[in-house]
């Protein structure tokens, strides 16, 4: 079974900041990956899929990229609302998700 | 725009059973695949179940496989979750998410309902 190892696990930083978020599949999944974003309390969203794809409506600050195994979540100059729990999820079988990074402001 | 909305949560005996719903609005629904995704309280996402838009290929985790049941009228535009043999493990947050195209993508999401397995 595919592995997905998603780091780090919390993140702090501060208005402005660019924002990485890694993921890294136990074997290739090419391109299978999304990335999704879950503020508190609320249901996950579809950021970034196939890998580096922005979903329809979601601000271009958000990017994504990589594949194979490693793949890049990018947040190019963090805001306010971005706080949020943000996972991957990769689909090369069955959907798995990552763990999750949860993003706190400084 | 889309619409899902789930129903059927609540508390429960370990090793009974209970059925959720997920009524679906905005779009064809017997176009498009169905996912179910479930939370425990504080932890992270884990993708439950898929049925295919005509219900014809069904895919479940491990961990329920044998004991929960995904299913979908696609006259009342509704998708179900069976679940029985309940465990306390079963505790979470309960989504149901529609597929982009072919089983890959979750790009719509309902609001959840919570099931809580305890004596």
């Amino acid at each position: 079974d595919i592995q997905m190892t998603q780091s780090p696990s919390s993140l702090s930083a501060s208005v402005g900041d660019r924002v990485t978020i890694t993921c890294q599949a136990s074997q290739d999944i090419s391109n299978y990956l999304n990335w999704y974003q879950q503020k508190p309390g609320k249901a996950p969203k579809l950021l970034i899929y196939d890998a580096s794809n922005l979903e329809t409506g979601v601000p271009s600050r958000f990017s994504g990229s990589g594949s194979g195994t490693d793949f890049t979540f990018t947040i190019s100059s963090l805001q306010p609302e971005d706080i949020a729990t943000y996972y991957c999820q990769q689909y090369d079988n069955l959907p798995l998700f990552g763990q999750g990074t949860k993003l706190e402001i400084k | 725009q889309v619409q899902l909305v789930e129903s059927g949560g609540g508390v429960v005996q370990p090793g009974r059973s209970l059925r959720l719903s997920c009524a679906a609005s905005g779009f064809t629904f017997s176009s498009y695949g169905m996912h179910w995704v479930r939370q425990a309280p504080g932890k992270g996402l884990e993708w439950v179940a898929v049925i295919s838009y005509d219900g014809s290929n069904k895919y479940y985790a491990d961990s329920v496989k044998g004991r929960f049941t995904i299913s979908r009228d696609n006259s009342k535009n509704t998708l179900y979750l069976q679940m029985n043999s309940l465990r306390a493990e079963d505790t979470a947050v309960y989504y149901c998410a529609k597929d982009r195209a072919d089983g890959t993508t979750l790009n719509d999401w309902g609001q959840g309902t919570l099931v809580t397995v305890s004596s």
